[in-house]
């Protein structure tokens, strides 16, 4: 059981936005500790998509966007592609758990 | 950019410990701070703990007694040693560089991950 709560999946068509939640508590992402976004493609390392709530590293498309409010923060995809077809999971820090947690993974499925 | 690869023993038995070795390439040890995380299979990821370039380290709570980071500036290496493993602890191990700021801690550059797998 993961502290940060994602949806197992999320589905679209190319060229469609999609958006994923993460849903903490007040110990964390209530607590105003940033969310960090990751994707992992099929076979390869994990890759920072957002950090700090909404920024992009250098080389990630501006396709990818990051956003947090109250508990909960949430990474949208537009212009939905092929290539995007991966894990993607969202980690904050934990204050009562003198921590890093993460959301336990969202399968983004393009149609 | 940084490059990281763990190694290791891909089989550990139950009671012993686990032994892993993360090399980093592209760039220094000696400017961050470098760290450990872990994902069972069909499960989420659960961060480990973190070692600063000059030897301090942080360790999740949960595997505190059991854990030990150690570095090697002049090899590029830092490892993680686990002890007294259960099949709990079969998984699939990263090594990640870490990023501290006042409101946000995160992960830059990840490993491709090692299977370990705690069996007799």
């Amino acid at each position: 059981q993961s502290v940060l709560t994602q949806p197992p999946s999320v589905s679209g068509a190319p060229g469609q936005r999609v958006t994923i939640s993460c849903t903490g508590t007040s110990s964390n992402i209530g607590a105003g500790f940033d969310v960090h976004w990751y994707q992992q493609l099929p076979g390869t390392a994990h890759k920072l998509l957002i950090y700090g709530n909404t920024n992009r590293p250098s080389g990630v498309p501006d396709r990818f966007s990051g956003s947090r409010s109250g508990t909960s923060a949430s990474l949208a995809i537009t212009g939905l592609q092929a290539e995007d077809e991966a894990d993607y999971y969202c980690q904050s820090y934990d204050g009562s758990l003198s921590g890093v947690v993460f959301g336990g993974g969202t399968k983004l499925t393009v149609l | 950019q940084v490059q990281l690869q763990e190694s290791g023993p891909g089989l550990v038995k139950p009671s012993e410990t686990l032994s892993l070795i993360c090399t980093v390439s592209g760039g220094s040890l000696s400017t961050s701070y470098w760290s450990w995380i872990r994902q069972p299979p069909g499960k989420g990821l659960e961060w480990i703990g973190y070692i600063h370039y000059r030897g301090s380290t942080n360790y999740n709570p949960s595997l505190k007694s059991r854990v030990t980071m150690s570095i090697d500036t002049s090899k590029n290496q830092f490892s993680l040693k686990l002890s007294s493993v259960t099949a709990a602890d079969t998984a699939v191990y990263y090594c990640a560089t870490y990023e501290a700021y006042s409101s946000g801690h995160f992960f830059g550059y990840w490993g491709q991950g090692t299977l370990v797998s705690v069996s007799s």
